[in-house]
């Protein structure tokens, strides 16, 4: 049963046109993290959410935002999509550390991949 | 500084035999853990074994194994056995400190299994 879940896997937007891309989770997990990957690169971090702190990455653009309505979704909306913002954007989940000295890994989700044209 | 460095772009390894990915990584925290990820092609990031830094004993997961090497700051991936759908893009991360929840990624090696 898929823990995590984006969608949709394939979005088409045009320039300068809002966009949403959404996530869910079955976990319960305290953090849920917007990554954005283009080809070939590592992930790189947008922002964050622990419960409902936002954080945000200090190179994150302006036109880069998020919501946590619940512990279960998480949406990425991408404001006025540039050329440059072509890429797959990944949700995570993990538990919280909270001392027991235990580093819970992250549960990705399958990604959506955002094309503008 | 990196927090995490992958110095190998891509890797080629014949079917069957054994392969090691390499990861090193930067933190003055003295509790941290460190994670490999599998990418395939299709995109989803899988994770793959865990190490804590209080751990006593490497981990191992199935035909995963990571040799840690805590004074040297390493925590390399050993593939043994390499299978044709272990091609793919392998991601070192680390997670720093009791309450830290950012994820630091390397920059990834692509490994090609040849039949």
């Amino acid at each position: 049963d898929a823990m995590v879940i984006q969608n949709p896997r394939y979005q088409v937007t045009q320039f300068g046109k809002p966009v949403t891309l959404s996530c869910s989770q079955t976990l319960n997990h305290n953090v849920m993290y917007w990554y954005q990957q283009k080809s070939s690169q590592a992930p790189k971090l947008l922002f964050h959410y622990y419960d409902k702190d936002f954080n945000n990455e200090a190179d994150t653009p302006d036109n880069f935002q998020s919501r946590r309505p619940n512990t279960s979704f998480c949406f990425l909306d991408i404001r006025s999509p540039g050329l440059g913002d072509a890429a797959m954007y990944l949700c995570a989940t993990s538990r919280a550390i909270s001392g027991g000295r235990r580093a819970y890994e992250q549960y990705f989700g399958p990604g959506t991949r955002l094309t503008v044209t | 500084a990196q927090k995490i460095t992958q110095t190998q772009p891509g890797m080629f390894v014949q079917e069957k035999e054994a392969v090691t990915l390499d990861c090193t990584y930067d933190t003055s925290d003295p509790s941290y853990g460190l994670f490999w990820y599998k990418q395939p092609s299709s995109g989803e990031m899988i994770f793959l074994i865990y190490q804590g830094s209080y751990d006593q004993q490497n981990a191992t997961e199935g035909r995963y194994s990571l040799n840690f090497q805590k004074a040297r700051k390493s925590a390399n991936l050993v593939i043994s056995a390499s299978q044709l759908g272990d091609s793919a893009m392998y991601f070192c991360a680390m997670r720093e400190g009791d309450l830290g929840n950012q994820f630091y990624f390397g920059t990834g090696t692509s490994l090609t299994v040849i039949p």
